[in-house]
């Protein structure tokens, strides 16, 4: 059983296209992440979702848009699409109660913007 | 200045020796740290946390210096299989979920 899934996997589209990517979590998290792992392997938090709330909010660009329906998903919309948004985009999932809790991160969704 | 910094690496080692990588983190505010294991083409895992007093997980230990802002990771007789990138990782407080991830120190154990 996965705890964290993202769909698709693989995604590869053109310039100014708008593409959304899918995060589903099985293990009753109150949070959800959006991170970003860039060509040099750079690991950055875009958003937190905590209980459907918009938690964090990094600076991101506007074309970036997370939606949580219900706290099992958190998906990420991307309009206007740009060759910089080529990248790995992880979703990741905790309790968030605790300090020392752990992020469960999805398989990532590797984007390539031609 | 980076919040977590990390050694790129990579460390080639090979199978049984003992390899030692490093973390400095520039907010003394931090309040927990972490090690993540990323295998190629594969999302981050946690490893272990780190506490104050350090702490042992089989051939891993971690080392917590708060002074020095610094934060370690020993690895006792290397196995081809913990051939990944480490990734430091660092919470700032208790008020927030949000990480932040050291680039990663890569190593590549060799028979």
């Amino acid at each position: 059983d996965t705890a964290v899934s993202q769909t698709p996997k693989y995604l590869v589209t053109q310039m100014g296209n708008d593409k959304s990517i899918k995060c589903e979590q099985n293990l009753g998290h109150d949070t959800m992440y959006w991170y970003k792992q860039d060509s040099k392997k750079f690991l950055k938090i875009m958003f937190s979702y905590n209980n459907k709330e918009l938690i964090i909010n990094e600076t991101v660009p506007n074309r970036f848009s997370p939606k949580s329906p219900d706290k099992a998903h958190l998906n990420l919309h991307i309009n206007s699409l740009e060759l910089g948004d080529s990248a790995v985009y992880f979703c990741a999932s905790s309790r968030g109660e605790n300090v020392r809790e752990t992020q469960y991160f999805g398989p990532g969704t590797r984007l390539l913007v031609l | 200045r980076k919040e977590v910094e990390q050694d790129p690496g990579p460390f080639n080692v090979p199978e049984g020796a003992t390899v030692a990588f490093n973390c400095t983190y520039s907010n003394s505010a931090s309040q927990s740290f972490f090690w993540y294991r990323q295998d190629c083409r594969k999302e981050p895992k946690l490893l272990m946390s780190v506490y104050s007093s350090g702490n042992e997980d089989g051939r891993f230990t971690a080392q917590l210096n708060r002074a020095s802002q610094y934060i370690s990771l020993l690895i006792r007789d290397s196995k081809l299989s913990d051939s990944a990138t480490y990734l430091c990782v660092v919470k700032l407080s208790y008020n927030t979920d949000k990480l932040i991830f050291g680039t990663g120190t890569r190593l590549q154990v060799f028979p």
